[in-house]
């Protein structure tokens, strides 16, 4: 399966634990994205990586979230301390270099979080 | 005004017939447009991309662009039960890598 990876698919926490979510893009992606979303809703932009660069990033990013993508493959994306209001479907997505004129994003399966 | 907008939905058509979703975009420098369909407790599915106005056509899935009336819209023809799931509208500015998502249309097609 050569598609964008996400492990876990699902993680039930309690409320206060950290978390940390993993995402493997496309092999010839160098772009990557993570989104949020919660029921009835669109994603919501949290994150962009070209490489292992994080060029934006969005004010629904809490000093509780983090994002790395330290050799510019896989990506991972903690939250610290988390809320009932974090219970969402956490999305990862990748797309061509730079430089390509396709801004296509491909989005892996999702790791839906419940917290408790 | 919300940045993407989409008719919530349920639009209902029966199997057969050609199913319309429409989406409008408040921002003018957005310049790449795209329908993603997402079934119940799935992620994201990229169906249909456009780049320029116009249409664009691939199978059963045409998009259609207008920018001076910064409307997109998706048409289904020959509508399937199996193309029944929320339809997302996606917009990327000039500038910018994220994506902005409508809320999405949910579409029902009856046997």
């Amino acid at each position: 399966d050569t598609g964008v990876s996400q492990d876990p698919r699902h993680k039930i926490t309690k409320r206060g634990q950290n978390v940390t979510f993993r995402c493997d893009p496309i092999s010839e992606h160098n772009r990557l994205y993570w989104y949020r979303q919660t029921l009835g809703q669109g994603p919501e932009f949290l994150t962009y990586f070209q490489n292992e660069a994080q060029l934006e990033k969005s004010r629904l990013l809490s000093d509780r979230f983090s994002a790395e993508r330290p050799k510019g493959s896989f990506s991972t994306l903690e939250i610290q301390r988390t809320e009932q209001g974090d219970s969402a479907m956490y999305l990862c997505a990748s797309s061509w270099p730079e430089g390509s004129t396709s801004y296509e994003q491909y989005f892996g399966p999702g790791t839906r979080l419940t917290v408790t | 005004q919300k940045e993407v907008e989409q008719n919530s939905g349920p639009l209902s058509v029966p199997e057969g017939a050609i199913a319309s979703l429409n989406c409008t975009y408040s921002d003018r420098g957005s310049q790449s447009f795209f329908w993603y369909r997402q079934y119940s407790g799935k992620s994201p599915e990229l169906i249909m991309f456009i780049y320029s106005n116009g249409d664009k056509e691939d199978g059963r899935f045409t998009a259609q662009l207008n920018k001076a009336s910064q409307y997109v819209s998706l048409l289904i023809r020959d509508s399937q039960p199996s193309d029944s799931a929320t339809y997302l509208c996606a917009v990327r500015s000039t500038g910018f890598q994220k994506l902005v998502f409508g809320t999405g249309t949910r579409l029902l097609v009856s046997p």
